[in-house]
């Protein structure tokens, strides 16, 4: 594709659901980045993938976040048991080879609301 | 803590005039920045970077300048137009540690005025 996609666009949860966030990279790229991202705050790192393998989640807030990218494209992240601080927008990023200092190219976002 | 800081949440400029946006950061491993922009309900969208090697980089009407003994970067947009009006945000990595994490300030909301 043109970008990076991502899906859905919105979710809602209650707390205590589980949801799954899914993001599409752009086509070769080599990396893809979770970042979340709070209300008046900027992107905070999650996790990271090269291919399929998950180099760094040292991000990730607690065991209840998990992130696979199974066959080196697209990755699913996945909350569970959703409280209310996890409200934030999840924005995905990929870049293409996966080099220090690639530039990363960020989709759309998920907006996550927890009731 | 925070590691990259925007210490001025919102800025306005009249349409022409030269914007300036200012970052500053406090881990010295940092060696590689970015500047990115993001318009409501979309992702950032890349602007402008720089490596530490450097002190200054062109593109068009953005240049971004680098003082590393201040641990400081600014963005310069000039002339600035109705459209540049978006939130700014600059970003760092330590790419010689292995990591291609970037590291976000909180932003500035930049409005120009026709």
């Amino acid at each position: 594709g043109a970008g990076v996609s991502q899906s859905p666009r919105y979710k809602v949860a209650k707390r205590g659901q589980d949801v799954a966030l899914r993001c599409d990279p752009i086509s070769g790229h080599v990396s893809l980045f979770w970042y979340q991202q709070a209300l008046g705050q900027g992107p905070e790192f999650l996790t990271y993938f090269q291919n399929e393998a998950q180099l760094d989640k040292s991000g990730l807030p607690s065991d209840r976040f998990f992130a696979e990218r199974p066959e080196g494209s697209v990755s699913t992240l996945k909350i569970q048991r959703t409280q209310q601080e996890d409200s934030a927008v999840y924005l995905c990023a990929s870049s293409l080879k996966g080099a220090m200092g690639d530039t990363q190219y960020f989709g759309p976002g998920t907006r996550l609301t927890v009731l | 803590d925070q590691q990259v800081k925007q210490n001025s949440p919102s800025l306005s400029v009249q349409e022409g005039r030269i914007s300036i946006l200012n970052c500053d950061y406090t881990n010295s491993m940092f060696d590689y920045f970015l500047w990115y922009k993001k318009y409501p309900a979309e992702g950032p969208t890349f602007l402008i970077s720089i490596s530490s090697i450097k002190d200054k980089n062109e593109d068009g009407r953005f240049t971004v300048f680098l003082n590393k003994s201040a641990k400081h970067l600014s963005l310069h947009i000039v002339p600035s137009q109705p459209g540049d009006s978006a939130v700014y945000f600059c970003a760092a990595s330590a790419t010689q540690g292995g990591s291609e994490k970037l590291v976000f300030g909180k932003g500035t909301k930049l409005t120009v005025n026709p």
